[in-house]
Parts: structure tokens; sequence; C-alpha cells
């Protein structure tokens, strides 16, 4: 069935370092995809969303690329803040349903 | 220039009693959606509603499972005899048209334990 998933569950980067998180889809025909941040005990909060007809979009701090191809997203946030810990979703459309992957835990070291 | 609001934020329940779960959407905002998130996992979709209507209820189990979005008031979800499977962070979410538009904003969730 669709899925979307995440490769690494948990990045460790150096603060002031660029983060870069990647996130697989399965369904060819999607054309909207987003970034969701959810910090600890709170709700998603929007990121950045791109759709298929782009390859890479930007955002303050951050970028989405898309690889159709290979049907792979990314999402590179620049100079990593201590406020970026949180746990990062890529979410895919499937007409107003999101299908969501399994998250990515990004820890910033001090 | 309040969010989507949810409540309550925490609930304990024994087994086999009901839990209610309440979200008052954005100003503005006829979309209503619920999602369900286990420990370590994204949102897995349950139900869309627009007002006073059920649009898509195929991520709600068929049994113990219901939701509604009155005309008035905040949409309810109900879950009947709670089981501990049931455990798990209810997320609300608004939009003002259909979501495929534009990013949904998510209330803080209600996180449901059933002892």
């Amino acid at each position: 069935g669709e899925s979307v998933g995440l490769h690494l569950p948990t990045l460790s980067v150096q603060e002031g370092d660029n983060s870069i998180i990647n996130c697989a889809y399965s369904n060819s025909a999607s054309d909207y995809f987003i970034w969701y941040k959810q910090e600890s005990g709170k709700g998603p909060q929007f990121i950045i969303d791109i759709r298929s007809n782009m390859d890479k979009r930007q955002g303050q701090r951050v970028t989405v690329l898309l690889n159709k191809t290979v049907k792979h997203l990314s999402l590179q946030i620049a100079a990593t803040q201590p406020g970026d810990s949180a746990v990062y979703f890529c979410a895919e459309d499937s007409n107003y349903q999101l299908i969501w992957g399994a998250g990515t835990k990004l820890i910033i070291k001090p | 220039n309040a969010g989507v609001m949810q409540n309550p934020r925490h609930l304990v329940r024994r087994r086999g009693q009901e839990a209610r779960l309440r979200c008052s959407p954005m100003k503005g905002h006829s979309h209503v959606y619920w999602y369900r998130q286990l420990p370590e996992e994204g949102l897995k979709f349950m139900v869309y509603l627009q007002k006073e209507n059920i649009i898509d209820e195929s991520g709600m189990p068929k049994e113990r499972f219901s939701a509604e979005f009155p005309k008035e008031g905040p949409s309810i979800l109900r879950i009947q005899q709670v089981v501990r499977g049931d455990s798990a962070a209810y997320f609300c979410a608004s939009s003002p048209g259909p979501k495929n538009t534009g990013e949904l904003f998510f209330g803080e969730g209600s996180r449901l334990t059933v002892l």
C-alpha cells in the first residue's frame, strides 16, 4: 500500500551545522508533500511544503528538495539551533488525508 | 487569534468507560480532521468532517468510535467502552477549505490513557 517512510529515526547535529532529514515515499502519483515539526508534547507545526511540479523550495532557514525519480524528499535546515530540536515528519497528501512517515528525531549537540 | 483548541489535554479512563475529546477549530475554519498518534509514530488519519457532515471516516474503527461536528459548538470524537489499545494522542486539525490546497493547523492534542 501507500507509505511514507524516513531513513533515520534519530539525527544528531552540532549546533550551527546544517541538518538534512530524508524521507522516501512510495506513491509515484502523489503531488503534494509537507514537512511538519513536532516538539515534545505539542501538535505538529507546518514547516514547508512542495508540489510535484517543483524540485526545490526554500523558506526561512529551510529547504525542501524533491526527487521524483527516486521518490525521495529531504528537508535541509541551515545553521541548526537548539530550538530546532524536535521530531520531523514528512507527510504525503492523499486527497484530504495526510499519510505520515514515522518521524526523525533531531538532536542538537551544543 | 486563537488556534485550534483541544480539550481535555489529558484524559485518564478505565477500561469500559467513555472518552469524549473536543476540538474547536480556528475561527473561520469549517473543516476538521482527527488524527491519532501512538508513541514514536506518525499520525494516522481517522476522520474528516465539515459542519454537520462526515466527509470521510475511513480511518476510524467501525465500532466504539464516532465523531461529529455540529452546526454550533466543537467537534467531538467519542470513544465508547475504551480499551488499553485506545491509549494514544488524538490530534485535531482544521482548515478553511479542503486540505489539499494548503497546510492544516493542528491543536496541541488530547492524550488519552486507559488504565
